[in-house]
């Protein structure tokens, strides 16, 4: 299996403009999870989706922010309008409940927005 | 909801030596506990886990071990080595499978030649 996969892996863009980042989970796993890493705050949950469907967004930080998972095999996080603030590594994880609660992780999206 | 606290949050041991990092959880209810590993610029990766029907799981040199009573779980490395530089964090959940995994601020370990 490829794992989980994020594109794009690196972007930079300037402030207001919107960014989409994408996501497909490892085949067969129900469970996505959409994290945001800086050096201040560290790995923060935004969004978890099981089967689809969004379980908790608590962590998502204000409107600019929106995440969807249309099927099982794809998500996005979009950020409309970007700030500098946003910027940061954006993983998306997915996770088999079959195989107990272990989570795998894609290599990231590094988002910089200036 | 669940809360995670990892210390310290940096270390450095010398080659050979141990390297403990320990954290603390407030749900009792939590019963799973993975420690990740990230190399600089890399994603988070699985080292190990355990599961509050044991104390203690050991995989070569990286061992960790659960107080349920306490609520702290601990990760030990033995024989520390320059590959094992890295930032290792801590996390919880429920592991019912469908829950969330919060985790630890995290510890940066270095390891001095």
């Amino acid at each position: 299996d490829a794992g989980v996969i994020q594109s794009p892996r690196h972007e930079v863009t300037e402030m207001g403009q919107e960014v989409t980042l994408r996501c497909k989970p490892i085949s067969g796993h129900n469970s996505l999870f959409w994290y945001r890493q800086t050096m201040m705050r560290g790995l923060e949950l935004l969004i978890y989706f099981n089967n689809n469907v969004p379980i908790d967004d608590s962590g998502m930080p204000e409107d600019r922010f929106s995440a969807k998972m249309p099927n099982a095999s794809f998500s996005t996080l979009k950020i409309q309008p970007s700030e500098p603030r946003d910027s940061a590594v954006y993983f998306c994880a997915s996770r088999d409940p079959g195989q107990g609660n272990t989570i795998y992780f894609g290599e990231g999206s590094w988002l910089t927005v200036v | 909801g669940e809360n995670v606290e990892q210390h310290p949050s940096t270390l450095s041991v010398q080659e050979g030596d141990s390297a403990v990092i320990k954290c603390t959880y407030s749900d009792s209810a939590s019963n799973y506990f993975p420690w990740y590993k990230q190399e600089l610029g890399k994603r988070p990766q699985l080292i190990i886990d355990i599961r509050s029907n044991v104390g203690e799981k050991k995989d070569q040199r990286i061992a960790v071990t659960l107080n349920k009573t306490a609520k702290h779980f601990s990760l030990h490395i033995t024989e520390t080595q320059p590959e094992d530089s890295a930032v290792y964090f801590c996390a919880a959940s429920m592991g019912s499978g469908n829950e969330k995994l919060t985790f630890g601020t995290g510890t940066r370990l270095t390891i001095i030649p």
